[in-house]
């Protein structure tokens, strides 16, 4: 298993510019989320999905779009991005079901907006 | 949501064990107490949960108060490689919505050699 992925690594952007930022797992999990990191500070919602079709909006969710059209792929979409938006971009999944405990992450996009 | 309060940074020497203090007073009866941690530059990785009795697993020992207002994760014998941001996170039990996570600023662990 590859576990959770993200593409691209990193990514530098110009004020305006729209991207996407890929995540995919393959572990059929049914719950998954993107957070943001800022520095010295702790990671944000910003939108998650309990199942393909399904997404509901996090604790940042402004300027950040999504669609969950596989359970294996779940997209973010920077519509026109902005300086604020620079910052460490992670992905996660769980399972649904059950009490097991364990997200996991993706290794996260580092991105820049001028 | 229900909140924790940790020390913003602790120091510990290798092969020394290492106890992380996390306070959430105001917990439910239905809030699980996570722990994750986030080694410098990679994604956070989860560490160990528990409800209301202490839990063990390969990586750490969770210790849970009795009045489940405080917990304290345990590293037995810490390594240069355990340094990291450690976060204390309450989840509601259940399904769905309540799988989110609502990350504080954590912990910073250094592991002097």
């Amino acid at each position: 298993n590859a576990g959770v992925t993200q593409t691209p690594k990193f990514q530098v952007l110009k004020t305006g510019q729209s991207m996407t930022l890929q995540c995919a797992q393959d572990m059929n999990h049914e719950y998954m989320s993107w957070y943001r990191q800022d520095p010295g500070m702790g990671l944000r919602l910003i939108h998650y999905s309990v199942g393909a079709g399904i997404t509901d909006q996090g604790e940042v969710p402004n300027g950040y779009n999504v669609s969950r059209s596989t359970t294996e792929d779940f997209p973010l979409r920077l519509l026109s991005a902005a300086p604020s938006q620079t910052s460490v971009y992670f992905c996660a999944s769980r399972t649904s079901g059950g009490e097991a405990g364990e997200q996991f992450f993706g290794p996260g996009t580092r991105l820049t907006v001028l | 949501d229900a909140k924790t309060t940790q020390p913003n940074s602790m120091e510990s020497n290798e092969e020394e064990p290492v106890h992380l203090p996390c306070n959430h007073s105001t917990i439910s009866g239905t809030d699980y107490i996570h722990w994750y941690r986030q080694l410098p530059s990679q994604g956070p990785e989860y560490v160990i949960h528990g409800l209301t009795s202490n839990v063990n697993n390969r990586m750490a020992s969770l210790a849970i108060a009795e009045d489940r207002k405080s917990s304290t994760l345990i590293l037995h014998r810490a390594t240069l490689r355990d340094a990291a941001v450690y976060y204390c996170i309450l989840r509601r039990r259940g399904g769905g919505s309540n799988y989110k996570l609502t990350f504080g600023k954590g912990t910073l662990l250094t592991v002097n050699p």
